[in-house]
């Protein structure tokens, strides 16, 4: 079981919005502004698309913006495209004696 | 452009050592502010990650809790890579290794991945 829970599943036609969200707890999203969200196609490693809640690395389409309140982080994708269809991770700091990254289990993105 | 190189066995043994090697192009390995970072991918355990390595003139390495007393990070400077051993590693362990950058101080999240290493553990 991950330490974000994020749907199994979620899906949009293209042209439409959709958004994923991911909840922890007081401990990582709710304390931290350390989220990142992560878009993994079939046999590929993930890809850095938002991170510090909101911001977007260089190169990733404005289409992807992220957001929280409270325990829980949502990444909302605008003007779905065919290539969007991909599964989706979050990620968050989280207190602990150590560093301690985690992450949620991942959404599955359907573009109808 | 940094890209990261993989290598390593994609197959190990019950019990014995898993090693994984990164080799960075477009960075270094002993970089201001940067860290390098190994993450797994498995179906029962989703992604997980293990820890990561930096230098601050000296060497640091955090260790994730689940794996700290079978993990050990290393890195070379002469040839811009850092490594994963794992031991006595179990069926558990079966997953896709990613190696990964990511940065110290308030930033935690991963920008630029390896194409990733599939290691089965079996007999």
């Amino acid at each position: 079981q991950s330490a974000l829970n994020q749907p199994a599943s979620v899906s949009g036609s293209p042209g439409q919005s959709i958004t994923i969200s991911c909840t922890g707890t007081s401990s990582d999203v709710g304390t931290y502004r350390y989220v990142s969200w992560y878009q993994q196609h079939p046999g590929k490693a993930p890809k850095l698309m938002i991170y510090d809640v909101s911001s977007r690395p260089s190169g990733v389409s404005n289409r992807f913006s992220g957001s929280k309140s409270g325990n829980t982080a949502s990444l909302t994708i605008s003007g779905l495209q065919a290539e969007d269809e991909a599964d989706y991770y979050c990620s968050s700091y989280r207190t602990s004696n150590t560093l301690d990254i985690v992450f949620g289990g991942g959404t599955k993105l359907t573009v109808l | 452009q940094v890209q990261l190189q993989q290598s390593g066995p994609g197959l190990v043994k019950p019990s014995q050592t898993l090693s994984l090697t990164c080799a960075i192009s477009g960075d270094s390995v002993s970089g201001n502010s940067v860290a390098w970072n190994w993450i797994r991918q498995s179906p029962s355990r989703g992604l997980e990650w293990l820890g990561r390595t930096y230098y601050r003139s000296k060497w640091y390495n955090d260790y994730a809790v689940s794996v700290r007393s079978r993990i050990t990070f290393n890195s070379d400077t002469s040839k811009n890579h850092f490594s994963l051993q794992m031991n006595s590693v179990t069926p558990e362990d079966t997953a896709v290794y990613y190696c990964a950058r990511g940065y110290t101080g308030y930033d935690h999240y991963f920008d630029s991945w390896g194409q990733g290493t599939l290691v089965t553990v079996s007999s």
